[in-house]
């Protein structure tokens, strides 16, 4: 079945303890991205990377990091959470980074996270 | 600037009555629309999307939306609204950065509530 994954789906954790959120696609999709939702905000994009290797931020970048060693994984790194990432995450694909294709995306399940 | 407002964050609705989720956009985003559904405790889906071409775009659900150019606005629309309808519908566009790069925007959301 083709699908976004993301693990964990429920995190709890404590400020300063870093992190790392699981995002795999079997899809063979060039572009993937991070978002997270909070209420009232809609999708922010957190990082996107355009192929394996390129990385870029997204809108609201501070505070995470991400790598992309291959083409179906993107993990998304909390180096030191904070009480204000407290958020839904979501992890996305698209067949293409260039052209209409890449706003035709699929997600994941999501991951809600919470900092205290 | 926003560049996607979705007026409404809640509509309740009952059962077999028709519904309109409106968005409008600013005049500096490119064209290229989009409408996304959440269903509960799920990632968003790819409803519809205007490209090119015909202003009025359907989904396989029933649902519909017209692109007008002139008022700024995608409104997404069904004639009878099923329970399994009950889900945060995404409005979202592209928006032309400066270099050229196009990134894909989403409005707040607006929570359909279908009940019998």
């Amino acid at each position: 079945e083709a699908q976004v994954t993301q693990n964990p789906r429920y995190l709890i954790t404590v400020t300063g303890k870093k992190l790392t959120v699981t995002c795999s696609q079997n899809m063979n999709h060039e572009y993937m991205s991070w978002y997270r939702q909070d209420p009232g905000l809609g999708l922010r994009q957190i990082y996107y990377s355009m192929n394996v290797e390129a990385t870029d931020k997204g809108d609201v970048p501070e505070g995470y990091k991400v790598s992309r060693k291959e083409k179906r994984n993107f993990p998304l790194i909390l180096e030191s959470p904070s009480p204000n990432q407290t958020s839904l995450y979501f992890c996305a694909s698209s067949l293409s980074s260039t052209g209409a294709q890449r706003y035709e995306q699929y997600f994941g399940p999501g991951t809600r996270l919470t900092v205290t | 600037a926003q560049s996607v407002t979705q007026l409404d964050s809640q509509v309740p609705v009952f059962e077999e009555a028709p519904v309109e989720l409106r968005c409008n956009y600013s005049s500096s985003v490119s064209v290229y629309l989009f409408w996304y559904v959440q269903y509960p405790n799920q990632g968003l889906q790819l409803l519809l999307k205007y490209l090119s071409g015909s202003t009025l775009v359907k989904s396989i659900n029933g649902f519909e939306a017209e692109f007008n150019k002139s008022q700024t606005s995608f409104h997404l629309r069904k004639p009878s609204v099923h329970i399994s309808d009950t889900a945060e519908y995404f409005c979202a566009v592209t928006k032309t950065y400066s270099g050229g790069y196009n990134k894909l925007i989403f409005g707040a959301g607006t929570r359909l509530a279908v009940h019998p």
